[in-house]
C-alpha cells in the first residue's frame, strides 16, 4: 500500500514555464515533507521540505505548496530549465522512517 | 568531503544466490539506512542502522538483513535471491538517526540484477 500517492507520473514542460507536481497521503501522524530530486545514475538528493505547520515554503525557482486539510502537497519549479530534468520524489516523515512516493519524471524542453 | 560510496555499483547475480551490498557514510555520520527502488514501487525502506543497532525495519521478508559496524560502515546481504529482487538498492547516511532535522545524504547506489 503507498502511504503517498504521487502525480504525475512523467511530465514534459517548456523552457520557463511551471512544473508542477502533486503528492496526497492520508496518514496524519506524518511531521515533515521533502522533496528528493535525482538526476539519471544518481542518488536523490533533497531539494526542499516543509512541515504541516507551514502552507508554503520557496526556495529559489522551488516552493513547496501545503494543504494540511486536505492532505496533499505540492512542488513548484517556476521557469524551468532543462536543467531541471530529472526525477523528483515527494516523501513524508513519520517515527523513525521516511515514505516516498513514486516519483515523477520531468524533462523540460529547451 | 567525500560523499556516501556504495559498493560494488554494478552486481548480476543467479535466481538462489545470495549477496552483500557495502555502504560506507559520510565521515562522522553515524546513521545509515538502506532503500530498494524500482521503477513500479519507488523507493521503499528497507532499515536503518545507528550505532551498530539495527532501529527500524520495513516491510520486507526475513532474507533481507544488514549490519552496520563500528566504523559505521554498514553492509545489507539478500539470500536466496528471486528475480523481483532486481533493483536499484539505495544508502543514506545521516548524522543521527532518522527524525524531523535530519538531513539523508543518499549514494549512487548499487544495481542488482537477479538473472
Amino acid at each position: 500500500q503507498q502511504q503517498v500517492k504521487q502525480s504525475p507520473q512523467s511530465l514534459i514542460v517548456q523552457k520557463g514555464g511551471i512544473s508542477i507536481i502533486n503528492c496526497a497521503y492520508e496518514n496524519t501522524a506524518f511531521d515533515y515533507f521533502p522533496w528528493y530530486q535525482q538526476f539519471p545514475g544518481k542518488g536523490p538528493a533533497l531539494l526542499i521540505a516543509i512541515r504541516p505547520d507551514v502552507s508554503e515554503k520557496k526556495e529559489g525557482r522551488f516552493t513547496i505548496s501545503f494543504n494540511k486539510s486536505a492532505k496533499q502537497f505540492s512542488l513548484h519549479i517556476m521557469d524551468s530549465q532543462p536543467g531541471d530534468s530529472a526525477t523528483y520524489f515527494c516523501a513524508a516523515h513519520t517515527g523513525n522512517q521516511f515514505y516516498f512516493g513514486t516519483g515523477t519524471s520531468l524533462t523540460v524542453i529547451p | 568531503k567525500a560523499g556516501v560510496t556504495q559498493t560494488p555499483r554494478y552486481l548480476i547475480k543467479t535466481r538462489g544466490q545470495q549477496v552483500t551490498l557495502s555502504c560506507s557514510p559520510i565521515s562522522g555520520h553515524r546513521s545509515v539506512s538502506w532503500y530498494q527502488q524500482t521503477p513500479g514501487q519507488g523507493l521503499q525502506f528497507l532499515f536503518e542502522y545507528f550505532s551498530e543497532t539495527q532501529r527500524n525495519k520495513g516491510n520486507f521478508p526475513g532474507r533481507f538483513s544488514g549490519r552496520q559496524f563500528s566504523n559505521s560502515r554498514s553492509e545489507m546481504n539478500v539470500s536466496t535471491l528471486e528475480l523481483g529482487d532486481s533493483a536499484l538498492y539505495l544508502c543514506a547516511s545521516s548524522l543521527a538517526p532518522t527524525g524531523l532535522n535530519t538531513e539523508a545524504f543518499f549514494g549512487q547506489g548499487t544495481r542488482l540484477t537477479v538473472v
